[in-house]
């Protein structure tokens, strides 16, 4: 069965500070890799896709096939960064996308 | 020029209830789907649907069952309400392919009393 870890359900840095938002997947097929971000009183978006191979907002994340991670990076936390970031996997039945439990990024001025 | 909308926003309602919520997307997807978030803030899939074809996730109640009128709309009816079922139900659309986007709507918070 497919699963996605976020270890860290909170992760308070200093404006400034690089940030590291870990996940890890299991997944016996290609995996699709997702970050979602929900701000505050917002809907939940796409931050990234691995497929992409882009930065948005300064973040990235590499998938590491080895260590069946997809980390979500950024070198220079700002406050407009606090969120709730959901890392997700993409099955191939129906399209479902399978969540971590999520990790708070606090950005403290 | 809302993409994904859900009605209500806030359910309130006692044990033992039937209610539904509904969602629309006019985005011409071909997929939709919804979401629990509980408490603790955990997403989970519960069910996709697409071309009238629905995938259950077999985790869900039989109470819940989603209905389909059109492609646009995804509706989620779930009877004998229980207090476990508090919590934000969150509507979703995509294009078929598993590498696509999904679009939320808004979310609606339930809450059984």
């Amino acid at each position: 069965a497919q699963r996605v870890t976020q270890p860290e359900k909170l992760l308070s840095v200093f404006k400034g500070a690089p940030v590291e938002l870990k996940c890890n997947y299991s997944y016996s097929g290609s995996p699709e890799l997702f970050w979602y971000v929900q701000y505050s009183r917002q809907r939940l978006q796409l931050l990234l896709r691995h497929i992409s191979r882009e930065s948005i907002k300064g973040f990235t994340a590499d998938l590491n096939k080895g260590e069946t991670s997809f980390h979500l990076k950024k070198p220079f936390a700002q406050e407009e960064d606090s969120a709730m970031y959901y890392c997700a996997l993409g099955d191939n039945a129906g399209n479902m996308l399978t969540f971590g439990g999520g990790t708070r990024l606090m950005v403290k001025p | 020029d809302t993409a994904v909308s859900q009605t209500p926003k806030y359910l309130v309602t006692q044990m033992g209830n039937d209610k539904s919520i509904k969602c629309e997307q006019n985005l011409g997807h071909d997929t939709m789907y919804w979401y629990k978030q509980d408490s603790k803030k955990f997403l989970k899939i519960m069910f996709s649907y697409n071309n009238k074809e629905l995938i259950i996730n077999e985790t869900v109640p039989n109470r819940f069952s989603p209905k389909s009128p059109d492609k646009a709309h995804l509706n989620l009816h779930i009877n004998s309400l229980e207090l476990g079922d508090s919590a934000v139900y969150f509507c979703a659309s995509s294009l078929l392919t598993r590498t696509d986007e999904q679009y939320f709507g808004p979310g609606t918070r339930l809450t059984v009393t």
